[in-house]
């Protein structure tokens, strides 16, 4: 059965470090979201992809984070540099389609859960 | 904007017991509803879903109807296993993915 990937499964960093997230959906799947899960709270959006267009980083603190997905494929998500209130699960989910109609659901990788020490 | 909201946890309940999570919904035009479950330390996954009003999505005993009228999609099931304890999210889609803050769910044996 097809999974979006995320890699690291976990990361200690240090304050004012750089450190950078990797995910790969299901192949086919044209939507990317980056979500930010802070314990005890829902997922958060910062970033949506279509492709390799940005759909929507209204939530995406532009100072120190950054989201691409060159080749509307894989994608990475960074943050530099890192501050402790950072700390939190990032998630990376993928769906085939979106529309007025019937939207498919999006599936998760297991996410990477980051500690700014 | 989009919003959803959840009745507030932690939720503890004996096992075989029946569970109701409360969700309602905030949102322009007809979103897809869904219910997503996440076990400790990983990702979320996908319960069960509804596209359209009326439409009842079910998965593993659990199930969930669209209430456009009371714009609620409360999760419902009627005897609870030890394996259910996990936290649940409501969640709302029209193009953007927007969740609830989650529920915790404790099973006792």
């Amino acid at each position: 059965e097809a999974e979006v990937a995320q890699s690291p499964r976990y990361k200690i960093t240090e304050k004012s470090q750089a450190v950078a997230f990797w995910c790969d959906p299901i192949s086919g799947h044209a939507t990317l979201y980056w979500y930010r899960q802070i314990l005890g709270q829902g997922p958060e959006l910062l970033v949506q992809f279509q492709d390799e267009s940005v759909v929507d980083d209204s939530q995406l603190p532009k100072d120190r984070f950054s989201a691409e997905r060159l080749k509307g494929v894989d994608s990475t998500l960074k943050i530099q540099p890192a501050e402790l209130g950072d700390s939190a699960m990032y998630l990376c989910a993928s769906r085939r389609y979106i529309g007025t109609v019937g939207e498919t659901e999006a599936f998760f990788g297991q996410g990477t859960r980051l500690t700014v020490v | 904007g989009n919003s959803v909201t959840q009745m507030e946890g932690p939720v503890t309940l004996s096992e075989e017991a029946f569970l109701t999570i409360n969700c309602t919904y905030t949102a322009t035009g007809y979103p897809s509803l869904f219910w997503y479950v996440q076990y400790p330390g990983e990702g979320l996954q996908l319960l069960l879903k509804a596209t359209k009003a009326d439409d009842k999505g079910s998965n593993k005993g659990f199930e969930a109807t669209y209430r456009k009228e009371t714009t609620s999609f409360h999760l419902e099931k009627g005897s609870v296993q030890v394996s259910d304890s996990a936290v649940y999210f409501c969640a709302l889609s029209d193009g953007q993915l927007t969740f609830g803050s989650g529920t915790q769910l404790t099973v006792l044996p």
